[in-house]
């Protein structure tokens, strides 16, 4: 089946590590997605994995991949301000087709002093 | 680049009216998903065109219709419009060809629509 979940909420100390976890169903999936979305606009994409890797690392973000569990968190080194969001998962399932994703509901983070 | 521009950004219809939403994906992107937000539901996938076809469908009634033009610009019809139809929907820009992994998808601002 198909299905991605995440924590609902989580708030950190600015200048603090977020670290946003996500589970997934589906073993066939190739790739794995994080998204940014802020109040009132659109989904940002932050960055993906694929899925025979287990890290991946681009500036402050740091993706970790555990196949074997389908586990998959998201952190964000030196966190902002500026990153207060929602953050979701998707997973992109080789039934689905090209470019269905499947979004997980979203970790709200907030950033306070 | 440009990116996804997606119109009107926001719009009210009354139940039992139907509406057309647009999206212009980026200059070069063959393929278009849209997607439907809502806070019950989240983000669920509705279709996808790639060359003016249909190519992939989610789970929503045959209400909710699309189509691609030669310029990849793609159109979403809603008829006979419902509260529960009230959402952000989003639009999603991709090269689309097979070769182009990861499959990146960039999505617009949305249209938010507000069903009375």
């Amino acid at each position: 089946g198909e299905d991605v979940e995440q924590s609902l909420f989580l708030s950190v100390r600015e200048g603090d590590s977020s670290v946003i976890n996500c589970t997934y169903t589906d073993s066939s999936s190739t790739y794995l997605y994080w998204y940014k979305q802020e109040p009132g606009a659109g989904l940002q994409l932050l960055t993906y994995i694929f899925s025979n890797m287990d890290m991946k690392q681009d500036q402050r973000l740091t993706v970790l991949l555990n196949k074997k569990d389908k586990h998959l968190s998201l952190r964000i080194a030196d966190t902002q301000t500026g990153d207060s969001a929602i953050y979701f998962c998707a997973e992109r399932p080789l039934s689905g087709g090209y470019n269905k994703l499947i979004f997980g509901a979203g970790t709200r983070l907030a950033v306070h002093p | 680049k440009a990116g996804v521009t997606q119109t009107p950004r926001y719009l009210i219809k009354t139940r039992g009216q139907q509406v057309t939403l647009s999206c212009s994906p980026i200059s070069g992107h063959r393929s278009v998903s849209w997607y439907q937000q809502t806070p019950g539901q989240g983000l669920q996938f509705l279709f996808e065109y790639f060359s003016e076809t249909q190519r992939n469908k989610g789970n929503f009634p045959g209400r909710f219709s699309g189509r691609q033009f030669s310029n990849s610009r793609s159109e979403m019809n809603v008829s006979t419009l419902e509260l529960g139809d009230s959402a952000l929907y989003l639009c999603a820009s991709s090269p689309g060809r097979s070769g182009s992994l990861p499959y990146e998808q960039y999505f617009g601002p949305g249209t938010r629509l507000t069903v009375t």
